[in-house]
């Protein structure tokens, strides 16, 4: 296991449209965090799971977002009726909730969205 | 106001020069973070920090919670480490919040 996945990595879609983006952890890790990034801007936390449990949403998660991790291992990010403005990199990253010492939460390479 | 604030948002420095990044925070945090992040958008975890100093090859990060602040050194700076670096805390719930970065352009 080198590292968190995502895929894919880029997405082109059509307004109106819906898209599912998909996250592998660290395997050993518990907790799985989704992230948003815009242009020129730090990521801002969407939700988090412990497990298989969604702990915490954001208000941007907005009922057209919904995420899944079904079994607490991979996660999914589904994005209906997409709009432009949700044109962004979503981060995915993972962290061991034991694990104090190490560099804390570690990122996924990033799927970038473009709604046109 | 932001809870986490970064200065400057921009920094343009000749090879070699040493760099400093300054983080501000105003919640109660469990450790901080420093991210870099390149182009491509991936994100590297560089240091965790709740305490003191930690230090990697030419990366040194000191926190100081009395004051809620925190910086990032680069010594010998060389135009690889050009990238964004961002500052993000982790609050008593495990929450992260993120600061807006500090994009570092290192010129040869």
């Amino acid at each position: 296991d080198t590292g968190v996945s995502q895929d894919p990595r880029h997405k082109i879609t059509k307004r109106g449209q819906n898209v599912t983006f998909r996250c592998d952890p660290i395997s050993e890790h518990n907790r799985l965090y989704w992230y948003r990034q815009t242009l020129g801007q730090g990521p801002e936390f969407l939700t988090y799971f412990q497990n298989e449990a969604q702990l915490e949403k954001s208000r941007l998660l907005s009922d057209r977002f919904s995420a899944e991790r079904p079994k607490g291992s991979f996660s999914t990010l589904e994005i209906q009726r997409t709009e432009q403005g949700d044109s962004a990199m979503y981060l995915c990253a993972s962290s061991s909730r034991l694990d104090r010492e190490s560099m804390g939460q570690y990122f996924g390479p990033g799927t970038r969205l473009t709604v046109t | 106001k932001n809870e986490v604030e970064q200065s400057p948002q921009n920094l343009t420095a000749q090879e070699g020069e040493f760099i400093t990044i300054n983080c501000s925070y105003s919640v109660g945090i469990s450790a901080l973070h420093w991210l870099q992040q390149h182009p491509g958008g991936g994100i590297v975890s560089l240091f965790m920090l709740s305490s003191g100093k930690k230090k990697h090859g030419r990366l040194i990060a000191t926190i100081n919670i009395q004051e809620k602040h925190s910086s990032l050194h680069i010594t010998a700076s060389h135009p690889r480490d050009s990238a964004v670096y961002i500052c993000a805390v982790m609050n008593r719930d495990d929450k992260i919040i993120f600061g807006k970065g500090t994009r570092l352009h290192i010129l040869p």
